[in-house]
């Protein structure tokens, strides 16, 4: 089946620092999303991106959509300790399921 | 994701109990899927209804487990003889239509402890 690579698996910053996360694939992806989860909580869609090589920005956070359509990054600037959480990159093929990748746990230390 | 409402947010089930989740999509969505997120894991999709019709369960495992979208009332994703492997976070999540990944809203999650 299909199947994504995130990377990294955890992230230790400073506030203040740039952050940049990216998720890989196998096969295409017709629609590459981001998500944030807190613990306890369903994620929330932060960015979702629906062509090849489109580039989009939600405040301090930009993520691009890989013009193979087999790969997204997502970047954060200026991070804050709010930022704090787990970051799921997800991608959507031909059918109507959301495969997802095993999250990015980011730590901000104040 | 506050318009997708699940519950019970916390169950507890001995082993051989079953389990019984619901979800209320937000209003004017026909389209429910169900996600189960292990610890430290994504998200894995079980299931993907419309209101009375199954349209892609092949994230199911084969036996024990059952989703339903009634006409009327929440969608039920059923467990049956819960193992302490049935242990997770389930997630429903709706649409109002199935091809736009920005109108997938998620809800706050099922969370099942088999003891």
């Amino acid at each position: 089946g299909q199947q994504l690579n995130q990377s990294p698996q955890s992230m230790f910053i400073q506030e203040g620092e740039d952050v940049s996360m990216n998720c890989t694939s196998s096969s295409i992806f017709n629609t590459w999303l981001w998500y944030k989860q807190d613990p306890g909580e369903g994620p929330v869609l932060l960015i979702a991106l629906y062509k090849a090589g489109e580039l989009t920005s939600n405040g301090r956070l930009t993520a691009q959509f890989g013009i193979t359509r087999k790969d997204s990054f997502l970047n954060i600037s200026a991070s804050i300790p709010s930022d704090v959480g787990i970051y799921f990159c997800a991608g959507q093929g031909g059918s109507e399921k959301l495969v997802f990748g095993k999250g990015t746990k980011l730590t901000v230390n104040p | 994701n506050a318009g997708v409402m699940q519950n019970p947010r916390h169950l507890v089930r001995r082993r051989g109990q079953e389990a019984r989740l619901r979800c209320s999509p937000m209003k004017g969505h026909s389209h429910v899927y169900w996600y189960r997120q292990l610890p430290e894991e994504g998200l894995k999709f079980m299931v993907y209804l419309q209101k009375e019709n199954i349209i892609d369960e092949s994230g199911m495992p084969k036996e024990r487990f059952s989703a339903e979208f009634p006409k009327e009332g929440p969608s039920i994703l059923r467990i049956q003889q819960v193992v302490r492997g049935d242990s997770a976070a389930y997630f429903c999540a709706s649409s109002p239509e199935g091809r736009s990944g920005n109108t997938i809203y998620f809800g706050e999650g099922s969370w099942l402890t088999v003891v």
